[in-house]
């Protein structure tokens, strides 16, 4: 079984502030994704990647998938109360499997 | 495009009755459709996996018999909780996978804004 380990579990913020989250695990994936989910809703996809030592920027977010396609990470900078919510990451083993293992989640609050 | 819809967004039952929840992609075809289960305060957990006409597979420790699900066409599944009783009560979650756009074996899973399930 695949497990996506996220650290940290919780983080509460001043606005302004930077943050890294962390998804680790022993396994190898694919590809690997980002998604953010507000209370009562489904959650919505952030990014996506794909090659060992990837990195992508969206807006104040920096994603990074591992060399090793084992870990990534999620940076903020300069957090807005916005940016509350959590935050999974998600793997998938090969390409062509459609299934994906969701990490254990980060519980972002930025305080305004 | 790519919109997951479900219904019903929020339902109560009598412990011991049975409750249907519907997952439609509404503008695209789905190959797939998975349904997730999430508890307060955790992650999403995948329960199974159904593709159009075929028998769902399911998860490990995901009973079968309780969680019955029905994928009949293309852009339409259904998850029924049989028997429901308080602990089934949780945040059932769709995604649906599209038939177009798959780009280097990438299926992109789009996920329906749930369905908040509460057994009394």
């Amino acid at each position: 079984t695949q497990l996506l380990e996220q650290s940290p579990q919780f983080l509460s913020i001043q606005e302004g502030e930077n943050l890294t989250v962390y998804c680790n695990s022993s396994s190898v994936f694919s590809s690997l994704q980002w998604y953010r989910q507000e209370p009562g809703e489904g959650p919505v996809l952030l990014v996506t990647v794909v090659t060992g030592g990837e990195v992508k920027k969206l807006k104040r977010l920096t994603f990074q998938f591992g060399d090793a396609r084992k870990d990534s990470s999620l940076h903020i900078t300069a957090a807005q109360p916005g940016d509350t919510g959590l935050y999974l990451c998600a793997g998938r083993a090969n390409f062509g499997n459609e299934k994906l293992t969701f990490g254990t989640g980060t519980r972002l609050t930025i305080i305004p | 495009g790519a919109v997951v819809s479900q219904h019903p967004s929020w339902v109560i039952c009598k412990s011991g009755t049975s409750v249907k929840i519907e997952c439609r992609s509404l503008d695209f075809q789905a190959t797939t459709m998975f349904w997730y289960r999430q508890f307060p305060k955790q992650s999403l957990m995948l329960m199974a996996t159904s593709n159009e006409g075929s028998k769902a597979t399911y998860e490990q420790g995901v009973e079968k018999d309780k969680f019955l699900i029905n994928h009949a066409s293309l852009t339409l599944s259904t998850l029924t909780v049989t028997s429901a009783h308080p602990e089934d009560s949780s945040f059932y979650i769709c995604s649906a996978t599209s038939t177009l756009g798959v780009a280097g074996g990438l299926y992109e899973q789009y996920f329906g804004p749930g369905t908040r399930l509460t057994v009394t």
